[in-house]
């Protein structure tokens, strides 16, 4: 099983800060999923990101994936309060059934 | 459209009683997951199902924990005898092929005192 690990972990900021959360592997994944889950709620999708360097934007959400696909990164300019969750990535393993395989996630927490 | 829709959304039980969550996934989605989250552990996959048959259970921590998926529509999670270390957040999910993005329920909040 390929493991993903995200940095930080926690992250407290206030309102109108730029912040990166980042998700690291040593392996190569055939395409990578970040989702953000709200207390009480389950996990849901943001972006996918399919191809080497891609970078894709979601309104102030920066998504790039890494050219080697083993790594990549979520950029938000400017956080709001409603910005606030757990920010989760997630890994699809070609060698594995094209499993997913989640990162252990960041808390972001952000203060108004 | 409906998502994946999950109950109890809360249970809380004296351990050594038998737990069942069910989870109902999105039509025409042939995929089922379980997973459980904590803060310690973060989001485990417990076991996938693939067109009603368990494909991978090899996350089921022990014995105690059982899943079923009788038809398309519904699947349950049962935990017997449950203890208070089973305490967690069961997530259920599906998905229309397994690199495709999962639809999450929002979950059963599980507390075993």
């Amino acid at each position: 099983t390929q493991l993903l690990e995200q940095s930080p972990q926690f992250l407290s900021i206030q309102e109108g800060e730029n912040l990166t959360v980042y998700c690291n592997s040593s392996s190569v994944f055939s395409s990578l999923q970040w989702y953000r889950q709200e207390p009480g709620e389950g996990p849901v999708l943001l972006v996918t990101v399919v191809t080497g360097g891609e970078v894709k934007k979601l309104k102030r959400l920066t998504f790039q994936f890494g050219d080697a696909r083993k790594d990549s990164s979520l950029h938000i300019t400017a956080a709001q309060p409603g910005d606030t969750g757990l920010y989760l990535c997630a890994g699809v393993d070609g060698n594995a059934g094209n499993m997913l395989t989640f990162g252990g996630g960041t808390r972001l927490m952000v203060k108004p | 459209d409906a998502g994946v829709i999950q109950s109890p959304r809360h249970e809380v039980t004296e351990m050594g009683q038998e737990v069942t969550l069910r989870c109902k996934p999105i039509s025409g989605h042939d995929y089922l997951f379980w997973y459980r989250q904590t803060m310690m552990r973060g989001l485990e996959l417990l076991i996938y199902f693939n067109n009603n048959v368990p494909i991978d259970d090899s996350g089921m921590p022990e014995d105690r924990f059982s899943a079923k998926m009788p038809n398309a529509s519904f699947s349950t999670l049962k935990i017997q005898p449950s203890e208070p270390r089973d305490s967690a957040v069961y997530f259920c999910a599906s998905s229309l092929v397994p690199n495709q993005p999962q639809h999450f329920g929002d979950g059963t909040r599980l507390s075993i005192l």
